[in-house]
């Protein structure tokens, strides 16, 4: 059964990188599409972006200019940075696969998600 | 981007109650739609894919329905672990976006 565990610093200073890592296990990172999805406290889901095993990325127009996700196969790991951040993007991140089918669908499963705030 | 709206935005009901939440997308998307159940401090949880294909391990209280622009998640009788927030979700087309979710209270 594939897990997924997001990791990183849950605190970042304003104007900052956020940087988190999500490591796959139980299965294989092939294959698949690998999404970051954040939450603010209270408020809904929005998706950040995806990238495929093979490397190729796409982000939500709403964050591209601030968001890279990368790939580790070796690792069984992507990650997501997130640059010149502000309290706004405080919120839950969670990581999640989406098959495709062939293109990406609905996301399952999800990683348990980490909280990353944005404060001085 | 599709813009998902959700209705109710909260709900009150009972265990045994029959509900019913709709998602509406600003444009057809082709039965690309899914719903997923969130209890606080919890990730998301897939129920239903293709607008109504149930997710493996969930219960067949659980069903989905619709077609172009409008579908409908029913919960036929709830039980005390189903009170939660929902939401559902298109993958017609990049990006894919959420409902605003609908929060299913205890009357």
């Amino acid at each position: 059964q594939v897990q997924l565990q997001e990791s990183g610093p849950g605190l970042v200073k304003p104007s900052e990188t956020l940087s988190l890592t999500c490591t796959v296990s139980g299965g294989s990172i092939s294959s698949y599409y690998w999404s970051w999805i954040r939450q603010p406290p209270g408020k809904g889901l929005e998706w950040i972006g995806y990238i495929y095993y093979s490397g190729s990325t796409n982000y939500n127009p709403s964050l591209k200019s601030r968001v890279t996700i990368s790939v580790d196969t070796s690792k069984n790991q992507f990650s997501l940075k997130l640059s010149s951040v502000t309290a706004a993007d405080t919120a839950v991140y969670y990581c999640a696969r989406q098959k495709g089918d062939p293109d990406p669908n609905w996301f399952d499963p999800w990683g348990q998600g980490t909280l990353v705030t944005v404060s001085s | 981007d599709i813009q998902m709206t959700q209705s109710p935005s909260s709900l009150s009901a009972s265990v045994g109650d029959r509900v019913t939440i709709t998602c509406r997308a600003s444009q057809g998307i082709s039965n690309s739609l899914a719903w997923y159940q969130q209890k606080p401090g919890k990730a998301p949880k897939l129920l239903l894919y293709a607008a109504s294909r149930l997710e493996s391990g969930v219960p067949s209280r659980f069903s989905g329905s619709g077609s172009g622009t409008d579908y409908t998640l029913t919960i036929s009788s709830l039980q005390p672990e189903d009170f939660a927030t929902y939401y559902c979700q298109q993958y017609y087309s990049t990006p894919p976006t959420f409902g605003q979710g609908t929060k299913l209270e205890i009357k």
